[in-house]
């Protein structure tokens, strides 16, 4: 199994511009979510899905939106990109929705906004 | 509502000697605890997990914590520091049915020679 698998690994948008990070896996996961992480906060949750079809919205979702087409795929969607979204994108998944599953964790994208 | 308060953010040990890295919560409901590892430019790699078992949890690498209802904590531990063991720790929390993990602020753990 190739796990949670993130593209790009790096980014450089430009203020305004659009794109979307891709996440996938073949575990045949219920759960999957997105994050961020800013230096001194940790991580943060912006959306997550419980399942194709069905997302919700986390801590931090304003400027993002996701959807959720298939079991293995969850991407992440920034519509006009702002420097406050600089960050290191991580994209978790766990093998059903509840709290106390393992989440297994993506090797994250860096995204810079100029 | 619910948060998790790590209350050290840097952490050095010398090679050999314990490690107590410390964390503090706060839920309304039972919680599950998890802590997690992340080496520099790396994912995140979960170490373990309390999920209302035994309060006292082993995990990988030799690491351990101790969930404490009436202290709020769920600290962990080691022994013994490894130079591999220099990372970043994060406390996790999250209560059954929410979906939704909320990350404390990191601990970075530095190991000495």
């Amino acid at each position: 199994n190739a796990g949670v698998t993130q593209t790009p690994k790096f980014q450089v948008l430009k203020t305004g511009q659009s794109m979307t990070l891709q996440c996938a896996q073949d575990m045949n996961h219920e759960y999957m979510s997105w994050y961020r992480q800013d230096p001194g906060m940790g991580l943060r949750l912006i959306h997550y899905s419980v399942g194709a079809g069905i997302t919700d919205q986390g801590e931090v979702p304003n400027g993002y939106n996701v959807s959720r087409s298939t079991t293995e795929d969850f991407p992440l969607r920034l519509l006009s990109a702002a420097p406050s979204q600089t960050s290191v994108y991580f994209c978790a998944s766990s093998y059903r929705a509840g709290s106390t599953d393992t989440q297994y964790f993506g090797p994250g994208t860096r995204l810079t906004v100029l | 509502a619910q948060s998790v308060t790590q209350l050290d953010s840097h952490v050095s040990v010398s090679e050999g000697t314990p490690v107590l890295l410390r964390c503090n919560y706060s839920s309304s409901y039972s919680p599950s605890l998890f802590w997690y590892v992340q080496h520099p430019n790396k994912g995140l790699q979960l170490l373990l997990k309390y999920t209302s078992a035994a309060t006292l949890v082993k995990g990988i690498n030799g690491f351990e914590a101790e969930f404490k209802k009436s202290e709020t904590s769920f600290h962990l531990t080691k022994p013994s520091a490894h130079m591999s063991d220099a990372a970043e720790y994060f406390c996790v929390v999250t209560i059954d049915s929410r979906n939704q993990f909320y990350f404390g602020t990191g601990t970075s753990l530095t190991v000495i020679p």
